[in-house]
């Protein structure tokens, strides 16, 4: 089983509007990691935004936001005031055994976010 | 600070070199991780190193690929006798290695073409 998964390929969002990113996981671990980054079309990752899977409250930078929801295992991204820098591909990614220290993460197909002006 | 630094940006290699990729980690971590990443896929792990220590190789094939991270030095990514299914974007990571969130913090990643 894919322990991340993606299903929207493509999103597009008008400028200033809000849009969502789903991502849902599969871990038996019940420590773990879920993060997400972005990545343009010059081609690097930059780390966004992390929830942990002990955190009692969804996770926020800024105009990111976290919506987890444990039970269903999910951790969509929440982008508010969408611009026009935020057209870029989008991966979800998990790492589990938190507690444990430094591990590999497991990163999602990815969706590909194009604002419209 | 500087972030994550790799090198070369982009290599093209003919099938049967040799391949060398290089990242020196953001200052203050001393965990490295590689992964690659396939056109319009996701990155997936390679190995995970720490300072004179590979702690876990399970993404990286067993054959022509190798990695190190020297006690002084950047980490290297080694592909030898490349063949053209080795064209990808390779990327580095660093962390702290400590518990709780311990962020992977990319590089720019190296484009790697095999003619």
């Amino acid at each position: 089983a894919q322990k991340i998964t993606q299903t929207q390929p493509g999103m597009f969002v008008q400028e200033k509007e809000a849009v969502t990113l789903d991502c849902t996981y599969d871990t038996s671990d019940p420590s773990y990691g879920l993060f997400w980054y972005k990545q343009p079309s010059s081609g690097e990752m930059i780390f966004l935004i992390y929830q942990g899977s002990y955190d009692q409250q969804n996770a926020t930078e800024g105009r990111y936001s976290l919506n987890f929801q444990k039970a269903r295992k999910s951790a969509n991204l929440v982008i508010s005031a969408s611009q026009l820098g935020d057209s870029a591909m989008y991966f979800c990614a998990m790492r589990e055994g938190v507690q444990t220290g430094a591990n590999n993460l497991f990163f999602g197909t990815g969706t590909r976010l194009t604002v419209i002006p | 600070n500087a972030g994550v630094m790799q090198n070369p940006r982009h290599l093209v290699r003919r099938r049967g070199q040799e391949a060398r990729l290089r990242c020196s980690p953001m200052k203050g971590h001393s965990h490295v991780y590689w992964y690659r990443q396939l056109p319009e896929e996701g990155l997936k792990f390679m190995v995970y190193l720490q300072k004179e220590n590979i702690i876990d190789e399970s993404g990286m094939p067993k054959e022509r690929f190798s990695a190190e991270f020297p006690k002084e030095g950047p980490s290297i990514l080694r592909i030898q006798q490349v063949v053209r299914g080795d064209s990808a974007a390779y990327f580095c990571a660093s962390s702290t290695g400590l518990a709780g969130s311990n962020t992977q913090y990319f590089g720019p990643g190296t484009r790697l073409t095999v003619l």
